[in-house]
């Protein structure tokens, strides 16, 4: 079982819908999350970053941390083509030198 | 905003050749990730460097080797290349005393034939 999972998809939606991207981890020691979306051909860009439960808000972007279930969301609110991408949560460790572990990413598609 | 810079965006090299790969990391991040990435496959770890020093190791062949220099600058050298090496190749920095977020370049896109 990998550290991180990450449902793959792909997701399909109509523009204006909300989208809800999910991680699930499963060592307790994990701390820091993020976020990334990542277009073809191009490198992960960092969406969202948060080190405590609950919600943080950025834009059209909310990104919710549970550690309690070690579970954690990204949301999109109004969903434009441009943001059919893959989506990857990443997770890492406080202190000393930074592992990250990537979920698998999801491929999201916003039709117009 | 300065972003990570990596060199060249693609490269194409025959089997048993060898590359480099280069990252210039955001100013003032002292911590550089290597990635590499397949087709459709989440971002791979190789090798972290922080403060020149090499930090923890991934999935990294040992034809492959990296290093930090002193302006933090980093380079990947692969050698006796394998049709299998062709990917995405992602440098990312970050800043360690602060636990802050890694920052990914663009990529080197390496294809061995």
């Amino acid at each position: 079982q990998k550290e991180v999972e990450q449902d793959p998809g792909p997701l399909s939606v109509p523009e204006g819908a909300i989208v809800s991207l999910n991680c699930t981890y499963s060592n307790s020691a994990f701390q820091y999350f993020m976020w990334y979306r990542q277009y073809s051909r191009k490198g992960p860009e960092l969406l969202m970053y948060t080190y405590s439960s609950g919600n943080k808000e950025d834009g059209r972007f909310t990104a919710q941390v549970d550690k309690s279930s070690k579970y954690i969301s990204l949301f999109i609110r109004d969903s434009q083509p441009s943001d059919s991408a893959t989506y990857l949560c990443a997770i890492f460790n406080s202190g000393g030198y930074q592992k990250v572990t990537f979920g698998t990413g999801t491929k999201l598609q916003v039709i117009p | 905003a300065a972003g990570v810079i990596q060199s060249p965006r693609h490269l194409i090299k025959e089997k048993r050749e060898t590359a480099t790969l280069k990252c210039y990391p955001i100013p003032r991040h002292d911590t550089v990730y290597w990635y590499q990435q397949g087709p459709g496959q989440d971002p791979q770890f190789l090798i972290s460097f922080y403060e020149k020093m090499q930090s923890d190791k991934g999935s990294i062949p040992d034809r492959f080797s990296a290093q930090q220099f002193s302006d933090y600058h980093s380079e990947l050298n692969m050698s006796s290349l394998e049709l299998g090496d062709s990917a995405l190749y992602f440098c990312a920095s970050s800043s360690q005393g602060v636990n802050s977020p890694l920052h990914f370049g663009n990529g080197t896109r390496l294809t061995v034939t």
